[in-house]
């Protein structure tokens, strides 16, 4: 199957401090990627759809200032949290998609802790 | 709105026992449906899913799930479960606006007993 590579696995932050993550696509096309957020214990509840060339699309409640979400190429979304704080701590996961696949492909996820 | 439900928070089996995970849907039309599993700090891995056809679904490692649409269910059952099936397992319903844009249920623990 299709794979996804999300970097980093982990990340510890200062508080205030922002943090990308990254999404690759290895092996297809994503021409949608979906972005995922996960608090523990809990389900996957979506963040934003983001279209490559395209701005994102989030999902009520979620701060697009806050969440910076780029999908500049065919490979590659990046989230960005900025001015992180304790509260944004939680498991952020990745999806990506191309126009030939019937199913989305998850990354490994990324546990951000800020401190 | 599209919603999910797994009504069992967590489920114990023995090894080697049977396993039925329950999924109830709720959506308008007829539904993408996936099953994923999850292990401790992991991303999910797809099991199997429904688009149409075949109500009865085969997946990977043993794993097959039923799309009955009279009870909105589309429960995942395994004959006989090991040990590395002990993991964190999701129903999800693709939206309406695109079938991977995926609502999740709350998800099913599975601890498996030796």
């Amino acid at each position: 199957g299709a794979v996804v590579s999300q970097h980093p696995s982990w990340v510890i932050c200062k508080s205030g401090t922002s943090v990308k993550i990254e999404c690759r696509s290895l092996d297809f096309q994503a021409t949608t990627m979906f972005w995922y957020r996960q608090f523990p214990k809990q389900s996957l509840m979506l963040m934003a759809t983001s279209n490559e060339g395209s701005k994102a699309t989030y999902e009520q409640g979620v701060e697009k200032d806050k969440f910076l979400i780029n999908h500049a190429s065919l490979t590659l979304s990046t989230l960005t949290v900025t001015s992180a704080h304790p509260e944004d701590s939680s498991f952020y996961i990745c999806s990506a998609t191309g126009t030939e696949n019937t199913e989305a492909f998850f990354g490994q996820g990324t546990r951000l802790t800020v401190v | 709105a599209q919603s999910v439900t797994q009504p069992d928070i967590h489920i114990t089996v023995s090894e080697g026992a049977s396993l039925e995970l329950r999924c109830n849907y709720s959506y308008g039309a007829t539904p993408y449906l996936f099953w994923y599993v999850q292990s401790p700090g992991q991303g999910l891995q797809l099991l199997l899913k429904y688009f149409s056809g075949d109500t009865l679904v085969q997946g990977i490692k043993g794993f097959e799930a039923e799309f009955k649409r009279s009870q909105s269910s589309f429960n995942l059952r395994k004959p006989s479960v090991h040990w590395s099936d002990a993991a964190e397992y999701f129903c999800a319903v693709g939206a309406v606006t695109g079938f991977q844009k995926l609502v999740f249920g709350t998800g099913t623990r599975l601890l498996v007993s030796p």
